[in-house]
């Protein structure tokens, strides 16, 4: 079935270093895949999506590229900063008989400090 | 616009009780998803629902439940409860199931059993 596997951490980071947290699906086809973003005492919000292989999602910075390939979408951004610590989930959705149900990874915890 | 609402955000319960959680969609969006965040199980999907109708439903026993209004809200419900259910219950909204629809969500109830 479908699935997706994502580093863990805990990860801890300067301020202005560089980030990557790997993320690595499992699925039929070439499903949509999803990075969301967590804030401690609030839901998960949308960070950025890439639809298609190659595609190359973006948003405040952070960006992901889907990769048939290797079946990752691994997210980056280059200057974290202290406002980004979160926790983060990659995610993919189901197509056919799971039409619109997301699978997500365990999530990665982000802590930047100043 | 306003974003998903659920009530209550906090509850406490002890074994045995049920419980009923609601979840308001963003005006317009017809399609509710609901999710269990624990930190042992992660993100799981329980149940989706599409015009008062279950689309899909996840791996989790018959005491959890659901169902939608003509209005597109959701509620869940879950009885018996044991201090394994103890957990972020996260409500997702979007216009209509797809897998490029983008699913909005909630702030969650946190659900503590006794």
């Amino acid at each position: 079935g479908d699935s997706v596997t994502q580093m863990e951490g805990p990860v801890t980071l300067s301020e202005e270093a560089f980030l990557t947290i790997n993320c690595t699906y499992t699925a039929t086809g070439y499903p949509s895949l999803f990075w969301y973003v967590q804030y401690p005492g609030e839901g998960l919000q949308l960070l950025l999506k890439a639809t298609k292989a190659d595609d190359k999602g973006s948003n405040k910075g952070f960006e992901a590229t889907y990769r048939k390939e290797t079946t990752s979408f691994h997210l980056e951004k280059g200057s974290v900063q202290v406002s980004d610590s979160a926790v983060y989930f990659c995610a993919l959705v189901g197509r056919g008989s799971t039409l619109g149900r997301l699978y997500f990874g365990r999530g990665t915890q982000l802590t930047v400090w100043p | 616009k306003a974003g998903v609402t659920q009530t209550p955000r906090y509850l406490i319960k002890t074994r045995g009780q049920q419980v009923t959680l609601s979840c308001s969609p963003i005006s317009g969006h017809r399609s509710v998803s609901w999710y269990q965040q624990t930190p042992g199980q992660g993100l799981q999907f329980l149940f989706e629902y599409f015009s008062e109708t279950q689309r899909n439903k996840g791996n989790f026993p018959g005491r959890f439940s659901g169902r939608q209004f003509s209005n597109s809200r959701s509620e869940m419900n879950v009885s018996t409860l044991e201090l394994g259910d103890s957990a972020l219950y996260l409500c997702a909204s979007s216009l209509e199931p797809g897998s490029d629809n983008e699913q909005f969500f909630g702030p969650g109830t946190r659900l503590t059993v006794l």
